[in-house]
């Protein structure tokens, strides 16, 4: 399985913009970079995907490096609400299997 | 609709009980899996289902571990015996094909402590 690589933590202050990066340089041309994130005593819920190009939703934003090796999600605005540990994944079609890494730690700072 | 639901929410039982863990997925979602967390292992998949047939379980820690899905709407782990190092939060997810992808929904899970 390609494997993502994201740092175990990082802070941000309430109402400014986040950037959660993933380094992913073994992804093959058929993965489909996914994110997902688990809010606190939840299970994780899904918050965007994307293959080549940027992606934006009601949640967040997925920028895309043009070598696909790298990808960043961004989070406009932050909120108390949004703490959470955000999980990059990548994801074969032809597999139906989601495996999750360590993912990132995201603390909000009022 | 309701989502992804689990039951208990909590169980607390003595080694060498059987443990029985509940799931209930989202009506029309063709896929289930079984995820099993904890803070030494993260989420690890223990085995998943299309149509409500086993489609992999190699993530399934050992023979005191099974799993069934005798119909669309409900489906079972158990451990028998159970024990202190099953202790974990166990997570239900269904989905569904989104062109080819699956989108999974994840229940509350349910809290598992073995004494």
């Amino acid at each position: 399985d390609a494997k993502t690589t994201q740092p175990n933590s990082m802070e941000s202050n309430e109402e400014e913009p986040v950037h959660l990066p993933c380094n992913h340089s073994t992804i093959s041309g058929t993965d489909y970079i996914h994110w997902y994130r688990q809010l606190p005593s939840q299970g994780p819920e899904y918050v965007i995907h994307g293959l080549t190009s940027n992606v934006n939703n009601r949640m967040a934003s997925l920028a895309i490096a043009e070598d696909r090796k790298s990808s960043t999600l961004i989070l406009h605005r932050a909120t108390l609400r949004d703490a959470a540990v955000y999980y990059c994944i990548l994801r074969d079609p032809r597999d139906d299997k989601i495996i999750f890494g360590k993912g990132t730690r995201l603390h909000i700072l009022p | 609709d309701a989502g992804v639901i689990q039951s208990p929410r909590h169980e607390v039982t003595e080694m060498g009980q059987e443990v029985t863990l509940r799931c209930k997925p989202i009506s029309g979602h063709d896929y289930l899996f079984w995820y099993r967390q904890t803070m030494m292992r993260g989420l690890e998949l223990l085995i998943y289902f299309n149509n409500n047939v086993p489609i992999d379980d190699s993530g399934m820690p050992e023979d005191r571990f099974s799993a069934k899905m005798p119909n669309a709407s409900f489906s079972t782990l158990k451990i028998q015996p159970s024990e202190p190092r099953d202790s974990a939060v166990y997570f239900c997810a269904s989905s569904y094909i989104v062109g080819g992808l699956e989108k999974l929904f994840f229940g509350s899970g349910t809290q598992l402590s073995v004494l």
